[in-house]
């Protein structure tokens, strides 16, 4: 167990569909990152988070986007849902410093229909 | 953009036998990562690879980074079946004052038989 929790698990929607994906960092970890698994695609960064801001983005759609709360945890908002955004999304959080080891979460599967 | 290429992409080796995984990046990079994925899991990591010459070892697996080659391995010796996994090399850019997410290579799916 990586520390880092996910929810839901599985997520079945339809098309055209919002979905909100939660994550939670491990204690005393500030930065947050989302990554969307797909057997086409592999593994892609999508967005960083640190401390509240946003920090870097990778391959995220412009129906994507995504927030941290003062809390830190943060939450992943995919809109206008297509077939193809049916993915394993991950979160990973890792605490700033040289290593910057991601530790990733349980993941939350969505399944667009 | 930085690529990262892993092989082979799939293994089916025999326990105790000795093998290696390969990672070439593109782009210079400082850290390098090591992940393994059981089928619908999540990442576990099992290195962390910071310097050139930088080795690291756990149980049956060794990691090595070479940067001026932008190579990595990862070394199985006398594999057991619980090593059966998808094998993930990541590296983290140099650009983007160390913000940016990983780049993952494809994978190396691993099957080890009795």
């Amino acid at each position: 167990d990586s520390g880092v929790t996910q929810t839901p698990k599985h997520l079945i929607t339809a098309t055209g569909q919002r979905v909100t994906l939660r994550c939670s960092p491990r204690s005393g970890d500030l930065s947050v990152y989302w990554y969307q698994q797909s057997l086409d695609q592999g593994l892609q960064f999508l967005i960083h988070y640190y401390n509240g801001e946003e920090r870097a983005k990778g391959n995220i759609l412009e129906r994507f986007s995504a927030q941290q709360f003062p809390d830190l945890h943060s939450e992943l908002n995919l809109s206008s849902l297509e077939l193809g955004d049916s993915a394993l999304y991950f979160c990973a959080s890792s605490v700033a410093g040289a290593t910057n080891e991601q530790f990733f979460g349980p993941g939350t599967r969505l399944t667009v229909l | 953009e930085l690529k990262v290429e892993q092989n082979p992409l799939f293994l089916s080796m025999q326990e105790g036998k000795n093998y290696t995984i390969y990672c070439n990046y593109s782009t210079t990079s400082d850290r390098l990562y090591w992940y393994r994925q059981d089928p619908g899991k999540s990442l576990e990591s099992l290195f962390v690879l910071l310097s050139n010459g930088a080795v690291k070892q756990e149980g049956r697996l060794m990691a090595s980074l070479d940067t001026k080659a932008r190579l990595s391995t990862l070394h199985i010796t006398a594999a057991v079946h619980d090593l059966s996994a998808t094998y993930f090399c990541a590296v983290a850019s140099r650009t983007g004052g160390g913000a940016d997410g990983l780049t993952f290579g494809k994978g190396t799916h691993l099957i080890i038989q009795p």
